[in-house]
């Protein structure tokens, strides 16, 4: 069976500092990969989205990048993170075609001080 | 612009009364519409979609979605409610967007607060 991995649980870095999040998807092969932001506990805001190894599309301009170098590892970046980044990111991922279902990993809770 | 909206930040219901969370969308051609809960500090997990078919949809922990294309709503409901259904529920929809067709936009959540 399928499973996603993500981690770490919970994160706290001083600002200006780098980052770097990771996510597995085990059991299937050429997902799609997604990362998701959710901020104050609501609304969820698609950050990036990957069809492929290397193929990253960026929805919002931002502080924040995303690498694929395997093609079921899916990490986000940051060289220098802002207060604003802070939140709950979330890893997703769904296979193409099979009515799009997404099923996400646990969340990172990342604060940013 | 697609979209989707859950006009309710919150839904207090008492446990053991039925349950609505309202959902409407926006789309250009037919809609693959979804819901999903999430629990405390938790990723989101699946509940039901539409794809076609059937208006009435029926998913996880006896929750169902009616689908109504005149009023673009798909409102998820349950006709008796429980304590542990308390959650945050989202609302998305499937958005057509280059080559990656499972590209879901979610709505901003709404809290459901089931009291016993």
């Amino acid at each position: 069976s399928q499973t996603i991995h993500q981690w770490p649980a919970t994160l706290v870095q001083p600002v200006g500092s780098p980052l770097s999040l990771e996510c597995t998807v085990e059991g299937t092969s050429n997902p799609n990969l997604y990362w998701y932001r959710q901020a104050a506990g609501r609304g969820l805001q698609l950050l990036f989205y990957s069809v492929g190894i290397g193929q990253i599309s960026s929805e919002v301009p931002q502080n924040l990048s995303a690498s694929r170098p395997q093609d079921r590892q899916f990490i986000l970046s940051s060289k220098k993170l802002l207060l604003s980044d802070s939140g709950f990111y979330l890893c997703a991922w769904s296979v193409f075609g099979a009515n799009e279902k997404l099923f996400f990993g646990s969340g990172t809770q990342l604060s940013v001080l | 612009a697609q979209s989707v909206a859950q006009p309710e930040d919150q839904v207090n219901v008492a446990e053991g009364n039925p349950l609505t969370v309202k959902c409407t969308y926006s789309v250009s051609g037919n809609p693959y519409l979804f819901w999903y809960v999430q629990y405390p500090n938790r990723g989101l997990q699946f509940l039901l979609k539409y794809i076609t078919g059937d208006n009435l949809v029926k998913g996880s922990y006896g929750f169902e979605a009616e689908f109504n294309k005149s009023q673009t709503s798909f409102h998820l409901k349950k006709p008796s409610a429980l304590v542990s259904d308390s959650a945050l529920y989202f609302c998305a929809v499937r958005v057509l967007y280059g080559g990656a067709t499972n590209k879901l936009i979610f709505g901003t959540g709404t809290l459901l607060a089931v009291q016993p």
